[in-house]
């Protein structure tokens, strides 16, 4: 069973400019998230997606982060414009369905330098 | 003060020593995770356990919910097992809290 897909896994772009990040989850998981991590710290949810809809968006900053999730599978989350401070680790991960703690698979994230 | 706390932050430690990460959470929880994280790499889950103790080669992780406390113990240790190790709580929702992570060195 293939785990879960992240492309790029590094990006370095500029201040200002728009950049995007892919996840493939593994097949069957209908619940999808996306994490930041900074680092030295652990993740911190931006937002989770039960089949196609975001149940949690709570921590997304609205302002310059988007998500979506078309068909309940693959999923990208975009930055426009960035900003310094969005420099970290991007982490996708996918559970079969939420409650009773199943468990969560991490991809290998993308790692985000913004200059 | 935050929701879940790991010690030591950084754990520095010769190869085949015996050793523990502590855990400790404020909040209810339906299960306790503990993860690794190697350096550029993504995160592998170790363990989710609810109660009582499981044991997976030589890393054991033991919790103890009356005390919402949670050890993970790593046996004969070896290099390739240094990694920022992670304790997560998560409830009905499986929405997990992430402590910072503990920074494990094992030196030959």
């Amino acid at each position: 069973e293939a785990g879960v897909v992240q492309s790029p896994r590094y990006k370095i772009i500029e201040k200002k400019q728009p950049v995007a990040f892919w996840c493939n989850p593994i097949s069957g998981h209908n619940t999808l998230y996306w994490y930041r991590q900074n680092l030295g710290q652990g993740p911190e949810l931006l937002i989770r997606y039960e089949n196609e809809e975001a149940v949690d968006d709570s921590q997304l900053p609205k302002d310059r982060f988007s998500a979506e999730r078309l068909k309940g599978v693959d999923s990208t989350l975009k930055i426009q414009p960035a900003e310094l401070g969005d420099s970290a680790v991007y982490l996708c991960a996918s559970s079969r369905r939420p409650g009773l703690s199943y468990e969560q698979y991490f991809g290998p994230g993308t790692r985000l330098t913004v200059t | 003060k935050n929701e879940v706390e790991q010690s030591p932050q950084n754990l520095t430690a010769q190869e085949g020593e015996f050793i523990t990460i502590n855990c400790s959470y404020s909040v209810g929880i339906s299960a306790l995770h503990w993860l690794q994280q190697h350096p550029g790499g993504g995160i592998v889950s170790l363990f989710m356990l609810s109660s009582g103790k499981k044991k997976h080669g030589r890393l054991i992780a033991t919790i103890n919910i009356q005390e919402k406390h949670s050890s993970l113990h790593i046996t004969a240790s070896h290099p390739r097992d240094s990694a920022v190790y992670i304790c997560a709580v998560s409830g009905a929702t499986n929405k997990l809290i992430f402590g910072t992570g503990t920074l494990l060195a094992v030196q030959p």
